[in-house]
C-alpha cells in the first residue's frame, strides 16, 4: 500500500537555527514527490516537485532533496515567517492523478 | 491571476441535512480534485475530474458523497444526510493540462455538522 510518513510531527526552532524535515515514502513506482506549505486556515501552497533520486530544488531558505526512500526539506537560517505546517505527498503511477499525503510537520520558529 | 476559489468558506449544518460545496478552478485548468482534511490528519483524496468526467472516484467514503463538474469549470461536491464524522475541511485543487503535475489548492470549506 502506498504510504507517506513525515517526521517529526512538530519542530520548534530558534530563528537562525537550521534543521531538516523528513518524508519517508512507500510507493510502487514514484511519478513525483511534492512539498507544500500550509498556514492555519488556508489551503496548501505548492513549494517543490521532485521526480528522481538525487534531484534537488531550492527556494529562498528551503531546499528539497530526494532519495529512493525519502525526501528531506532543509531549512537554512529560518525566520519566524517560515512557521507553518509542511506537507509531503507522492503521486503513484496508476490511472489516477491523486496525491497521497503525509500528516505534516508543524514548524514553529521563534525570534 | 486568480487562484482556486471555494464557497462557502464555512458551513455549519445539522446532522441529516444535505450540503453543497462549490469549487471554481483556475481558468484553463483541465484537472480538478477534491480532498478532505480532518483535524490533525493528512489530506485524503476524494475524487478526480479530467474535464467533466471522473476517472477516479475511489476516495468517496460512501454513497452519501457525490460530485459533478460542468465542462472544465465549476465543480460541486454534495454530501447527503450529513453525519458528525463528515466534519472536516474540504479542499479543492486544480492542475493545468500538459506535463505539469503540480496541483494548486483553494482555501477550503470548513464543514461543521452539529
Amino acid at each position: 500500500e502506498d504510504q507517506v510518513t513525515q517526521s517529526p510531527e512538530a519542530l520548534r526552532l530558534q530563528e537562525g537555527e537550521s534543521s531538516s524535515l523528513n518524508c519517508s515514502y512507500t510507493v510502487s513506482g514514484l511519478r513525483g514527490l511534492f512539498w507544500y506549505r500550509q498556514d492555519p486556515g488556508k489551503g496548501p501552497e505548492f513549494l517543490f516537485t521532485l521526480y528522481s533520486a538525487g534531484e534537488e530544488k531550492e527556494k529562498e531558505r528551503l531546499k528539497a532533496t530526494l532519495t529512493k526512500k525519502e525526501s528531506f526539506l532543509h531549512i537554512t537560517a529560518p525566520k519566524p515567517e517560515d512557521s507553518a505546517t509542511y506537507l509531503c505527498a507522492v503521486q503513484a503511477p496508476r490511472n489516477t492523478d491523486k496525491l497521497i499525503f503525509g500528516t505534516g510537520t508543524r514548524l514553529q520558529v521563534f525570534p | 491571476g486568480a487562484g482556486v476559489s471555494q464557497s462557502p468558506s464555512n458551513k455549519v449544518t445539522e446532522k441529516g441535512k444535505d450540503v453543497e460545496l462549490r469549487c471554481d478552478p483556475i481558468s484553463g485548468h483541465t484537472a480538478l480534485y477534491w480532498y478532505r482534511q480532518r483535524l490533525g490528519q493528512g489530506l485524503e483524496f476524494l475524487i478526480y475530474f479530467q474535464g467533466n468526467s471522473a476517472p477516479d472516484k475511489s476516495g468517496l467514503p460512501s454513497d452519501r458523497f457525490s460530485a459533478e463538474r460542468t465542462g472544465e469549470s465549476v465543480s460541486t461536491l454534495t454530501i447527503q444526510r450529513t453525519q458528525q464524522e463528515d466534519s472536516a475541511v474540504y479542499l479543492c485543487a486544480s492542475r493545468p493540462g500538459g506535463s505539469g503535475n503540480e496541483q494548486f489548492f483553494g482555501p477550503g470549506t470548513r464543514l461543521t455538522v452539529l
